[in-house]
């Protein structure tokens, strides 16, 4: 299979834990996306990558989240001192760079949900 | 930043009927409008997408049109059977606030397609 891969696929954890989530993109795309979605409603914005360059972080990104692509391909997303507000599905996808004609298809895996106890 | 607005936020049709959803933009620079549907314990699947240039796009028993004047868009499905049933997320990118594939998406409606 050659889709977006997200691990691990569940996580249930005390508050005040840290957890790391990992997301391995289709091979030839240069762009990786995080996004949280919460019991109905539409995924949220949290940061990207181009390459290993994190050119975005959305203003719901707070200091205890950080993310990194280190060599251009997979990414992972941290969760310092976990509060019970994080348990949400944490969906990463993946993209080749737009162009001039416009934005590219967003490829997504299917997420790695959080509970936090 | 951008607002993106979905409605219904539930849709119950009979098979073999046709589903409506609607969506609003608040970003008149947007340019790409995507469809997504999420299937139960599933990440988003791309549909069909709309770029700003063209007003309708079709792809078998779906259609997107866009009224740039106006910010909205729509989702058409006809001829609805069971396994469309799943939350469809509209949503919008490359706005002012929305550079570099950054999607908002709306809050989502589901569909339930009855026998």
């Amino acid at each position: 299979d050659t889709g977006v891969s997200q691990n691990p696929r569940h996580k249930i954890t005390k508050r005040g834990q840290n957890v790391t989530f990992r997301c391995d993109p289709i091979s030839e795309h240069n762009r990786l996306y995080w996004y949280r979605q919460t019991l109905g409603q539409g995924p949220e914005f949290l940061t990207y990558f181009q390459n290993e360059a994190q050119l975005e972080k959305s203003r719901l990104l707070s200091d205890r989240f950080s993310a990194e692509r280190p060599k251009g391909s997979f990414s992972t997303l941290e969760i310092q001192r976990t509060e019970q507000g994080d348990s949400a599905m944490y969906l990463c996808a993946s993209s080749v760079r737009g162009t001039a004609a416009g934005t590219g298809e967003l490829f997504f895996g299917e997420g790695s949900r959080l509970t936090v106890l | 930043g951008e607002n993106v607005e979905q409605h219904p936020s539930t849709l119950s049709v009979q098979e073999g009927d046709s589903a409506v959803i609607k969506c609003t933009y608040s970003d008149s620079a947007s340019n790409y409008f995507p469809w997504y549907k999420q299937e139960l314990g599933k990440g988003p699947q791309l549909i069909i997408d709309i770029r700003s240039n063209v007003g309708e796009k079709k792809d078998q028993r779906i259609a997107v049109t866009l009224n740039k004047t106006a910010k909205h868009f729509s989702l058409h499905i006809t001829e609805t059977q069971p396994e469309d049933s799943a939350v469809y997320f509209c949503a919008a990118s490359g706005g002012l606030t929305g550079g570099g594939n950054k999607l908002t998406f709306g809050t989502g409606t589901q569909l339930k397609v009855e026998l």
